[in-house]
C-alpha cells in the first residue's frame, strides 16, 4: 500500500480563522514533508519531519505551524492566512532517514482558498 | 546551484503517437533522478526513477526514461500515448547529500489529442 491520505479535500477559510490540514500514512514510513503547489508550478518543500522531528523548515511564515503527533500522522496548522497562501498542500512521505536515493509518496492535496 | 530544467513548457500530441518529454540537470555532485506525473486536481505520482545501474529506466504506464550522464539529461519518452497520458509531468533530482530535498523542473504539460 503506498497510499498518503489527506483531509479536507478542499477548504475555504478567512483571513481570521484558523484551520488545520490532516496527512496520514500506514507504510511505516519516519519521514514526512509538505509541499506548497500554486496553479502551474512544481511543488516547493515547506517542511520537513523525520522521526519526528522538524528537520528542515524552509522559512516559511510562522502563520503555518507543522505538527507530527506521531510516525503517521502530520498537521499543518494554519492562522491569519493571507490570499496569496491559497494554493495546493500537498503531503508526502518517505523512509524516514531522508536518503537520497528514498522516494517521497505524495498524497492528492487539499485544494486552500483564503478570502 | 543545482537546477533542473525541463525544456518544454508544453507539448502537444496526436493520440498513439511517440512522445519525449527532455530534462536536463545541473549538478556537480551525483544526482538521483525521478519524474512524476500530476493527473487534473490530484497529487503527484512516481513514474520511474534512476538511481544506479542501467541507464535506462523503465516505469509505469509504458514510459521510460534514460539517464546521460554526459549530457546531464533524464528524457522521458512513451512509444504510443494515449488520452489519458494528458497530465503534468515533472522532472526532479535529488542530491547525494541525503537531505531529502527534491529539486524540481517547472513541469510540462502533455496534450494528447484524439
Amino acid at each position: 500500500d503506498t497510499e498518503v491520505t489527506q483531509t479536507p479535500k478542499h477548504l475555504v477559510m478567512g483571513m481570521t480563522n484558523k484551520k488545520s490540514l490532516k496527512c496520514e500514512q500506514h507504510m511505516g514510513h519516519r519521514a514526512m514533508y509538505w509541499y506548497k503547489q500554486k496553479a502551474k508550478k512544481p511543488p516547493e518543500l515547506m517542511f520537513v519531519y523525520s522521526y519526528e522531528k522538524l528537520s528542515i523548515n524552509e522559512s516559511v511564515p510562522s502563520r503555518f505551524s507543522p505538527e507530527c503527533p506521531n510516525s503517521s500522522l502530520l498537521n499543518l496548522h494554519l492562522h491569519a492566512l493571507q490570499p496569496e497562501d491559497s494554493a495546493l498542500y500537498l503531503c508526502a512521505s518517505s523512509q524516514g532517514d531522508l536518503l537520497s536515493t528514498d522516494t517521497q509518496y505524495f498524497g492528492p492535496g487539499t485544494r486552500l482558498t483564503v478570502l | 546551484a543545482q537546477s533542473v530544467t525541463q525544456l518544454d513548457s508544453q507539448v502537444p500530441v496526436f493520440e498513439e503517437a511517440p512522445v519525449e518529454l527532455r530534462c536536463n540537470y545541473s549538478s556537480s555532485v551525483s544526482v538521483y533522478l525521478f519524474w512524476y506525473v500530476q493527473y487534473p486536481n490530484q497529487g503527484l505520482q512516481l513514474l520511474l526513477k534512476y538511481l544506479s545501474g542501467s541507464t535506462l529506466v523503465k516505469g509505469i504506464n509504458g514510459f521510460e526514461a534514460e539517464f546521460n550522464k554526459s549530457q546531464t539529461s533524464f528524457h522521458l519518452r512513451k512509444p504510443s500515448v494515449h488520452i489519458s497520458d494528458t497530465a503534468e509531468y515533472f522532472c526532479a533530482v535529488k542530491l547525494s547529500s541525503n537531505t531529502g530535498k527534491l529539486i524540481f523542473g517547472q513541469g510540462t504539460t502533455l496534450q494528447v489529442k484524439p
